[in-house]
């Protein structure tokens, strides 16, 4: 299995600050790497693919970089709706794996 | 716009089979791999296995010999069953379309608890 692991594991963070949360794979998955945003009680949803490619509606303040083993997920400018938690998934083999994931919270 | 909504039973005695059915509504079903994915109380996402339109299929290892994911395109639905359920199987059941080009789930459904006691 491609194990992920990302850090940190819990952030506290303002308004406006700007936020980056690292995802890391055991071996390299090249840039087969996504980001998804899940807030409490609900359905993860994607926001970055290709390590980073937005997705359609997704606001311009996520963006994502890396490949390899080492990626980044940076919030630019962090807003009252981005308080969740954030999961990466590598699908470089189709055993998926998720990351443990980062929960962003209001410091 | 494609949807997904998870159905089945919230409560399963261990021992038994767990049936989590995924209706699939504003879309073809070709196209996509058709997932389950599922979320233990306060714990990372884990992936349990996806159905081609074609009806075949793709497990994890670790619950392989007791998953089995179906298809049925006439009513556009998928399903899930995993067999022979313990405690630790109690969890958030996600169905959600994967796409293979990018290699994302999106989109997902709601998601379902599924709690298993006797």
């Amino acid at each position: 299995d491609i194990q992920m692991t990302q850090s940190p594991s819990s952030l506290s963070a303002t308004v406006g600050d700007r936020v980056t949360i690292t995802c890391r794979a055991s071996q390299s998955i090249s840039t087969y790497l996504t980001w998804y945003q899940q807030k409490p009680g609900k359905a993860p949803k994607l926001l970055i693919y290709a390590a980073s490619t937005l997705k359609s509606g997704v606001p311009s303040r996520f963006s994502g970089s890396g490949s390899g083993t080492h990626f980044t997920l940076t919030i630019t400018s962090l807003q009252p709706d981005d308080f969740a938690t954030y999961f990466c998934q590598q699908s470089y083999n189709t055993l998926f794996t998720f990351g443990p994931g980062t929960k962003v919270d209001i410091k | 716009q494609v949807q997904l909504q998870e159905s089945g039973p919230g409560l399963v005695k261990p021992s038994e089979t767990l049936s989590l059915i995924c209706n699939v509504s504003g879309g073809s079903m070709s196209g996509y791999q058709w997932s389950w994915l599922r979320q233990a109380p306060a714990k990372g996402l884990e992936w349990i296995g996806y159905v081609y339109s074609s009806g075949s299929t793709n497990y994890n290892p670790s619950l392989k010999s007791r998953v089995t994911i179906s298809i049925d395109s006439s009513k556009n639905q998928f399903s899930l069953k995993l067999s022979f359920v313990t405690a630790a199987d109690t969890a958030i059941y996600f169905c959600a379309a994967y796409e293979m080009q990018h290699g994302y789930f999106d989109p997902w459904g709601q998601g379902t608890l599924v709690t298993v006691s006797s």
